[in-house]
């Protein structure tokens, strides 16, 4: 499978609890986002890489919240010190550097990880 | 004022009929509009994108482009059952991100 690939896909932790999730984008895709969506609601974008470097934050993103992508490939997400609010689907895309047209290339979500905060 | 607007429906129409799908933006230097289609419980799948004024056609969907009006639509010919999901509008935001609006939610009916 070439896919986006995210895990785990379902997480439930309890208030307080630090979570972790995992994205692997598609290979030949430099660009990699973090959104979070929770029901009834479109996509809320939290950050965004290019390669290795972490361009772009949500100025809405609790500082509980960080994102990693070290060598340019896989990303992490953590949550630390959960609360119910964090509560949602954490969808990972990613995007092929931008060729020939102008603006934002297309994204390809994963499956999501769904977190539940008891 | 939020960036995406789009009616959360549910937009209700019969088999075979055309649905016809509306979104606004608010940042006039946006470039770049991508239709997305959500299942319940899956993940958004792109559906088609358009960078300039007019109409893009791919299979049953067009989508439509009025910068000047800074609104995007998208209509599908021949609708099924099986187009039943929301339907998410996204435009590329100030920086290389997309933004999306709340959806709006498709029923087909037989």
């Amino acid at each position: 499978d070439t896919g986006v690939s995210q895990n785990p896909r379902h997480k439930i932790t309890k208030r307080g609890q630090n979570v972790t999730f995992r994205c692997d984008p598609i290979s030949e895709h430099n660009r990699l986002y973090w959104y979070r969506q929770t029901l009834g609601q479109g996509p809320e974008f939290l950050t965004y890489f290019q390669n290795e470097a972490q361009l772009e934050k949500s100025r809405l993103l609790s500082d509980r919240f960080s994102a990693e992508r070290p060598k340019g490939s896989f990303s992490t997400l953590e949550i630390q010190r959960t609360e119910q609010g964090d509560s949602a689907m954490y969808l990972c895309a990613s995007s092929p550097r931008i060729t020939g047209t102008s603006g934002t290339g297309e994204l390809f979500f994963g499956e999501g990880s769904r977190l539940t905060v008891l | 004022q939020k960036e995406v607007e789009q009616n959360s429906g549910p937009l209700s129409v019969p088999e075979g009929a055309i649905a016809s799908l509306n979104c606004t933006y608010s940042d006039r230097g946006s470039q770049s509009f991508f239709w997305y289609r959500q299942y319940s419980g899956k993940s958004p799948e792109l559906i088609m994108f358009i960078y300039s004024n007019g109409d893009k056609e791919d299979g049953r969907f067009t989508a439509q482009l009025n910068k000047a009006s800074q609104y995007v639509s998208l209509l599908i010919r021949d609708s099924q059952p099986s187009d039943s999901a929301t339907y998410l509008c996204a435009v590329n935001g100030d920086t290389d991100k997309l933004i999306f609006g709340t959806g709006t939610r498709l029923q087909v009916f037989p």
